[in-house]
């Protein structure tokens, strides 16, 4: 019940692109927006933006917009995140979460997390 | 530099109350919802509270959240070594269009 499924590890080459997935449950994909959010080793979180499943629509920060891609594919209830032009600043670990209410979103924060994606960035 | 501030510690003993405080602006504490995250390095993060002082079902009565003005306090009361994680506030900031986190406050139960 409203589980989010995340993709495994990832190791990348400087410069590379990386995507990961998120599969969410079928009875809330097109419900609930998704919100990506990493944790740099050693610092706190960071919002990397969030998509509507129903709608496709996308909001991110200014400073991963042009760098950070979100994705759906209705017909397997994934979405995915794909960021680009990585460095070593860009090694940490992914998460995707649910948005806490289908209604009201971007309100009351994030109540279902997956367990997050490692992505290591080394030459 | 995160956008709202928390301390960076905390410590307590196990029975005793700790709370952790999250500073921001009208931007974004004073005019959205606040809510705190538990996170156990390794797993994933928890919601615990959210709209400023609403505990999610699972979450027991002894995490308890407030919000006045533009700064919001976590407390905890009977702490448990269980409780010794990562706690971060976070909400939606008005004039940067994005969801913003605190810091991240360690508590360390002694």
């Amino acid at each position: 019940q409203g589980q989010v499924v995340q993709s495994g590890a990832e190791v990348k080459k400087p410069g590379a692109s990386v995507r990961i997935s998120c599969k969410v449950s079928r009875n809330i994909f097109n419900a609930y927006h998704i919100h990506w959010v990493r944790q740099v080793p050693g610092q706190g979180l960071e919002w990397l933006g969030v998509i509507s499943p129903s709608r496709g629509s996308t909001g991110f920060p200014q400073n991963f917009q042009g760098r950070v891609t979100l994705t759906k594919d209705t017909s397997t209830a994934t979405v995915y995140m794909e960021l680009s032009r990585l460095t070593s600043h860009d090694t940490a670990i992914y998460f995707c979460a649910r948005d806490a209410v289908a209604s009201d979103p971007l309100t009351y924060g994030m109540d279902v997390w997956g367990r997050g994606t490692a992505v290591t960035v080394s030459s | 530099q995160s956008v709202l501030t928390q301390p960076p510690s905390v410590s307590a003993a196990p029975g005793q109350k700790v709370t952790i405080s999250c500073s921001g602006t009208s931007s974004n504490i004073g005019n959205n919802y606040l809510s705190w995250y538990q996170h156990v390095p390794g797993e994933a993060p928890r919601l615990l509270i959210f709209d400023n002082n609403k505990r999610q079902s699972w979450i027991p009565d002894r995490f308890s959240g407030s919000k006045s003005g533009t700064s919001a306090t976590l407390s905890i009361t009977g702490l448990q070594t269980g409780d010794e994680a990562v706690y971060y506030c976070g909400t939606w900031d008005n004039s940067l269009s994005a969801w913003v986190f605190g810091g991240g406050t360690k508590l360390t139960v002694l």
